[in-house]
């Protein structure tokens, strides 16, 4: 596509509620990141994909956050038993080939998740 | 570790007023930076980037970046600036030893008349 497009763009869940967000990257583009952006704050690094191998999860607050790639070009961001501090907007970047890094981003708009 | 610092939470400015957004950074070797902005609802938009060469960059937008190596930083100035200018811009950090950005907590622009 023409650029990196998540979805849902608003999600609201109950506190404890499983959910996953979507992000489609430009075509072609090797590499995706996924970024949490807490109120007030810059982006924030969860994890990376090359192709469909999560090379890090480093940035994953804990073991309720899940991320997958498999067929190396779709992205899903699941979070299972949401807790109010998951509120947050979730970002999902792009680039063409790992340039370590010189990685020239390309931003979806972003997932705005609340947990009430 | 490598990090980003921008001291200002929030700039307001008149429309037509120069601008200069400070990003100060913590990194051993040379860094690359970053300039993004960041409109209301919406993600990340690249303003310019410096790899190396020359330390005066160019971006779009009219916005241009300038490295200063022995400052520790990579301010962003505009000469005159548009009421579209309002938006967060974050300063980010990358090195060759990682290919995650490191990005600071932004600054917000407002523009006044």
């Amino acid at each position: 596509g023409a650029g990196v497009s998540q979805s849902p763009r608003y999600k609201v869940a109950k506190r404890g509620q499983d959910v996953a967000l979507r992000c489609d990257p430009i075509s072609g583009h090797v590499s995706l990141f996924w970024y949490q952006q807490a109120l007030g704050q810059g982006p924030e690094f969860l994890t990376y994909f090359q192709n469909e191998a999560q090379l890090d999860k480093s940035g994953l607050p804990s073991d309720r956050f899940f991320a997958e790639r498999p067929e190396g070009s779709v992205s899903t961001l699941k979070i299972q038993r949401t807790q109010q501090e998951d509120s947050a907007v979730y970002l999902c970047a792009s680039t063409l080939r790992n340039r370590d890094g010189a990685n020239v981003l390309t931003f979806g708009a972003g997932s705005r998740l609340t947990v009430l | 570790a490598q990090s980003v610092t921008q001291p200002d939470i929030h700039i307001t400015v008149s429309e037509g007023a120069s601008l200069e957004l400070r990003c100060n950074y913590s990194y051993g070797a040379t860094p690359y930076l970053f300039w993004y902005v960041q409109s209301p609802g919406q993600g990340l938009q690249l303003l310019l980037k410096y790899f190396s060469g020359d330390t005066l960059v160019q971006g779009i937008k009219g916005f241009e970046a300038e490295f200063k190596r022995s400052q520790s930083s990579f301010n962003l100035r505009k000469p005159s600036v548009h009421w579209s200018d309002a938006a967060e811009y974050f300063c980010a950090v990358g090195s060759n030893s990682g290919y995650a950005l490191n990005f600071g907590k932004g600054t917000s622009l407002l523009v006044t008349p």
